[in-house]
């Protein structure tokens, strides 16, 4: 099992420019998130998916998207992004059963210049 | 929604000694208080759990006590070793109200353990 995998593992982007962040597990888990990183704020949820087919919004979801391609894989697309929207991104998946313990991707560092 | 704060966000130990990371809540329904650890560059990784009808939890070197009265709960390291030197994060897991599990973080603990 690879787990919950992630791509890219870095990426620099200009101001305004747009890309998509791959996420995909094998643990045939329902749920799925992305989360963002920042330093001394923890880990934020960007979105969430539920199930194959439902997404919603979570703490932070300005200037993202999502979309739950099956029960692999769940993308977050940055349409334009901003300087602000620097962070490292990880995804993370859990099964149906309490307490659904998370288990997250290896991480994305994004900067956008 | 759930806001959870985490002190101190610094702590240096020397190895050998105990390390203690508080974490207060704000949501009276919250059920379930995971404590994750994060490597240089790695990602987090559950370390220990804990239920809101446990008062204390123990997994080797590591516990986790929780009190619901006074909404907030602790990660106890002993006999700390230079590979503890990690960031910790505790969350908590709002009540039902909590649609999709979510969970809130704290801002994170930097723990160095000094050889």
């Amino acid at each position: 099992n690879a787990g919950v995998t992630q791509t890219p593992k870095f990426q620099v982007l200009k101001t305004g420019q747009s890309m998509t962040l791959q996420c995909a597990q094998d643990m045939n888990h329902n749920s799925m998130y992305w989360y963002r990183q920042d330093p001394g704020m923890g880990l934020r949820l960007i979105y969430y998916s539920a199930s194959e087919g439902t997404t919603d919004k979570g703490e932070v979801p300005n200037g993202y998207n999502v979309s739950r391609l099956n029960k692999r894989e769940f993308s977050l697309r940055l349409e334009s992004a901003a300087p602000s929207q620097t962070s490292v991104y990880f995804c993370a998946s859990s099964d149906d059963r309490f307490p659904r313990v998370k288990y997250f991707g290896p991480g994305t560092r994004l900067t956008v210049l | 929604g759930e806001n959870v704060e985490q002190h101190p966000s610094t702590l240096s130990v020397q190895e050998g000694d105990s390390a203690v990371i508080k974490c207060t809540y704000s949501d009276s329904a919250s059920n379930y208080f995971p404590w994750y650890k994060q490597e240089l560059g790695k990602r987090p990784q559950l370390i220990i759990d804990i239920r809101s009808n446990v008062g204390e939890k123990k997994d080797q070197r590591i516990a986790v006590t929780l009190n619901k009265t006074a909404k907030h709960f602790s990660l106890h390291i002993t006999e700390t070793q230079p590979e503890d030197s990690a960031v910790y994060f505790c969350a908590a897991r709002g009540g039902i109200k909590a649609a999709g599990n979510k969970l809130t973080f704290g801002g994170g603990t930097r723990v160095l353990v000094k050889p």
